[in-house]
């Protein structure tokens, strides 16, 4: 079993709809939770960042974490077609500090 | 340099042959991080370099890959031998605190073996 879960999609959904990407992961020991955007031939970008449980939430984009389910979610609202990529989910422990782990990423596509 | 630098961008090179991968983190990022992406896939680790600790080699895939790093500045992958397989996307990383996540990555080489 991976440590980190994500289904690869690929999902399309009409602009303008609320979108939903979703991780699960194995390891209780991951208390920092991201989720990074990468487009075609290009290195991932830091979309969002979260430490333990909570929502956080910055412009479209809010990142859910329940570390009780070992769960974390993406929702991007008001979504657009350059909104469209593929989004990886990444963790990483505190104590002691440790590698990121990422998600094999979801394809994200934003029909116009 | 505002942000992580990798080179080169591409590398084409022969089956057998080795070659070497530099990465300039950004200013002041104590952990450096270096992964592959083969096309259509998710990140897989590689090696964490993480301040004066010593390395977490722990996903490098055979002794034909090795990577230094000079103090908290620029880092170099070495695959020697070089296969097909190793064909690949190959990102660095960097972030300010060891272990807290917030990584912030370079465009990749792309390492074509012919």
């Amino acid at each position: 079993q991976k440590e980190v879960e994500q289904d690869p999609g690929p999902l399309s959904v009409p602009e303008g709809a609320i979108v939903s990407l979703n991780c699960t992961y194995s390891n209780s020991a991951f208390q920092y939770f991201m989720w990074y955007r990468q487009y075609s031939r290009k290195g991932p970008e830091l979309l969002m960042y979260t430490y333990s449980s909570g929502n956080k939430e910055d412009g479209r984009f809010t990142a859910q974490v329940d570390k009780s389910s070992k769960y974390i979610s993406l929702f991007i609202r008001d979504s657009q077609p350059s909104d469209s990529a593929t989004y990886l989910c990444a963790m990483s422990a505190r104590n002691p500090a440790s590698k990121i782990i990422f998600g094999s990423g979801t394809r994200l596509s934003i029909r116009p | 340099g505002a942000g992580v630098s990798q080179s080169p961008s591409n590398k084409v090179t022969e089956k057998g042959k080795d070659v070497e991968l530099r990465c300039d983190p950004i200013s002041g990022h104590t952990a450096l991080y270096w992964y592959r992406q083969r096309l259509g896939q998710g990140l897989e680790f590689l090696i964490y370099f993480q301040g004066n600790s010593a390395p977490d080699k722990s996903g490098l895939p055979s002794d034909r890959f090795s990577a230094e790093r000079t103090g908290e500045s620029v880092s170099t992958l070495t695959i020697q031998r070089t296969q097909q397989e190793d064909s690949a996307v190959y990102l660095c990383a960097s972030s300010f605190t060891p272990g807290q996540g917030e990584a912030f990555f370079g465009q990749g080489t792309r390492l074509t073996v012919v």
